[in-house]
Parts: C-alpha cells; structure tokens; sequence
C-alpha cells in the first residue's frame, strides 16, 4: 500500500484479556517500529525490527508485551493479561532510507 | 538516556504571527528530526538536520541545527491555520544509522484566525 496500515483502529478489550494489534508496513521498507503514545506526550519507543530479526525490545514494558514480525513484513504487538494502564495510542512506524519514520493510524486501546 | 527537551510546551498565536519551537539536549545530539502532529492524527516526517550548523528551509518553515549540536529550533514565519498541530523533535539512537528515535515531549501550536 501507498503507506503504513494498522488494524484495528480501536480495540476495547475488558482486563486480563490479551489483545493482537497489526501493523502493515510500507512495502520494502527494511525497519518496522512500534511506539507508544499517551495523550499530550511524545511517542514512546516499544522495540523494532529489521527484516524479521528483532533489533531493539528494551522499551517494553515488561514480559506481558511481546511482537513479532516472522516473514519480514508484517508484525504483529500481543499484550497478554491486559491492564488499565495498557490504554494509549499505539503507534507503528517503518523507515526509509534516512531513517525518516512514516507513521501509521494507530490503534486506540481502551482497557476496561 | 539520551533525552531531548522541548520548549514552549504550549504556544498560542494570531494568524500571521511568527513561531519558534526550541529543541534541546545536554549532550551532543548525533542528529534531530522533526515531525507534525496534526489534531487526531500521525507524526508526519519533516525533515531531518545532521551537521553542525545547518539550516534548512521548506517555505515557511525554517529548521536550525546549532554549531554545539545541544539544540534546534523549528521556525514557522507567518503562521496560517493549517500550521496547527504539535511539533516534536527527535533524535535517533546514536551510533546507529537506523534505530529508535527519542522524542521530546512536542510543543502544541494553536492559530486563531
């Protein structure tokens, strides 16, 4: 596509539940990033890829978050056990060559 | 960790007036990016500064690199609505040419018409 997707757009989801949020990159961009972004703040950095290979995690937050990217395209964030304080933006980013980001929509997740 | 910081966090004009977002860092930053963030949307790339100095201009807008490499500045001349949104600096993790990006706290410029 002409540029990054996610899905969903909103997720609601009650606590304790876990939740798959998706992330489709622009097509031969090598660097996939997701990011957190809470109201009137920056985003925050989660963890990034390069190709399938896992680069960076060390802004997860703790073991409940984990992601994926297995063939080098699209990935995919799990937060297992979900909590209040798990609401925010997520956001998913890939980059070109500059390393200039191109940001998706994000997902809005509400934990209830 | 490598931290910018972002100044005004909030800045109100009149349609037509001038604006400057102030990015800065105790340390020497290896590069800055900025993004806009309109109400409700995505950051959105604007460009990217890397030697000491440097001056880029993309209209209106004019974006500073400082000769210690500790700051940047993001100015907008004449201000219209469409310049409403929040502006963030960025810098990306250093010694590496691809990586995360640190992002600073962003200065929300709003334009009265």
């Amino acid at each position: 596509g002409a540029g990054v997707s996610q899905s969903p757009r909103y997720k609601v989801t009650k606590r304790g539940q876990d939740v798959a949020l998706r992330c489709d990159p622009i097509s031969g961009h090598v660097s996939l990033y997701w990011y957190r972004q809470a109201l009137g703040q920056g985003p925050e950095f989660l963890t990034y890829f390069n190709y399938e290979a896992q680069q960076d995690k060390s802004g997860l937050p703790n073991d409940r978050f984990s992601a994926e990217r297995p063939e080098g395209s699209i990935s995919t964030l799990t937060i297992q056990r979900t909590e209040q304080r798990d609401s925010a933006m997520y956001r998913c980013a890939s980059s070109g060559p500059l390393n200039e980001q191109f940001f998706g929509p994000g997902t809005r997740l509400t934990v209830l | 960790g490598q931290q910018v910081m972002q100044i005004p966090q909030y800045q109100h004009v009149q349609e037509g007036e001038d604006f400057t977002t102030y990015c800065n860092s105790s340390t020497t930053l290896s590069n800055i990016q900025w993004y806009k963030q309109r109400p409700g949307g995505h950051p959105v790339f604007l460009i990217q500064l890397v030697k000491s100095g440097e001056v880029k201009k993309q209209k209106r807008l004019t974006f500073q690199f400082g000769e210690a490499k500790k700051n940047s500045s993001l100015h907008i001349t004449a201000t219209q609505t469409t310049d409403v949104g929040t502006y963030f600096c960025a810098e990306a993790d250093r010694g590496s040419t691809l990586g995360r990006l640190y992002f600073g706290r962003g200065t929300q410029l709003t334009v009265w018409p």
